[in-house]
């Protein structure tokens, strides 16, 4: 079946440093990936739409300057956390639907701990 | 704008109990509703995914059932066991989407032996 692979698991960086986190379609072609957020205890907010050869759409009170996104090809978007603070330490985690199939079910990588000291 | 509720937040029962997990949403204009596990730590497992024209899925032990008109769905786990403590987690497409989310806070199970 389809599976959204993202990497890395977890990172752990130094404030004011920039931290790439990748998201892939294995076996489908996606065209539009999203980036969730989930800080502990909470449950999962969408951030931002990734779209293949166009800009990302961002959320309302989503900093697009913060946190680049970069659909670059049919398979692949990753999300940039620019000069990370501590307050963006999070759970980050991406998804994608196979487009051949509208009907399916959207499928999840297995989220990004960032950890930002 | 679409709001998703989840009731209880959590839930700790003695194994083999059957369960009820209770979803609701606003915007009733919905295409689908789909039921996540989230293990500690971990991204999400799709559980089962109901279309706006069914009623209900069914999958092993686990049914899950939308009324549209009322903006609830259920999460029915049959015989529950250990192996099924995680967070339970109900989404809802954005007012005029069909993938982007709005997900409910979830409930959190723990089944004890």
């Amino acid at each position: 079946g389809a599976v959204v692979s993202q990497h890395p698991s977890w990172v752990i960086c130094k404030s004011g440093t920039s931290v790439k986190i990748e998201c892939r379609s294995l076996d489908f072609q996606a065209t539009t990936m999203f980036w969730y957020r989930q800080f502990p205890k909470q449950s999962l907010m969408l951030m931002a739409t990734s779209n293949e050869g166009s800009k990302a759409t961002y959320e309302q009170g989503v900093e697009k300057d913060k946190f680049l996104i970069n659909h670059a090809s049919l398979t692949l978007s990753t999300l940039t956390v620019t000069s990370a603070h501590p307050e963006d330490s999070s759970f980050y985690i991406c998804s994608a639907q196979d487009p051949g199939t509208l009907s399916s079910p959207l499928h999840f990588g297995n989220g990004t701990r960032l950890t930002v000291t | 704008k679409q709001e998703v509720t989840q009731i209880p937040a959590a839930l700790s029962v003695p194994e083999g109990e059957n369960l009820v997990l209770n979803c609701s949403f606003t915007d009733s204009a919905i295409y689908n509703l789909q039921w996540f596990r989230q293990d500690p730590g971990k991204g999400l497992t799709s559980l089962l995914l109901i279309q706006s024209s069914q009623r209900e899925q069914t999958s092993g032990r686990l049914n899950a059932s939308l009324d549209k008109s009322s903006g609830r769905s259920t999460l029915y786990i049959a015989a529950s066991q250990p192996g099924d403590s995680a967070t339970y987690l109900c989404a809802a497409p954005i007012s005029g989407g069909y993938n982007k989310l709005i997900f409910g806070a979830g409930t959190r199970l723990a089944v004890h032996p």
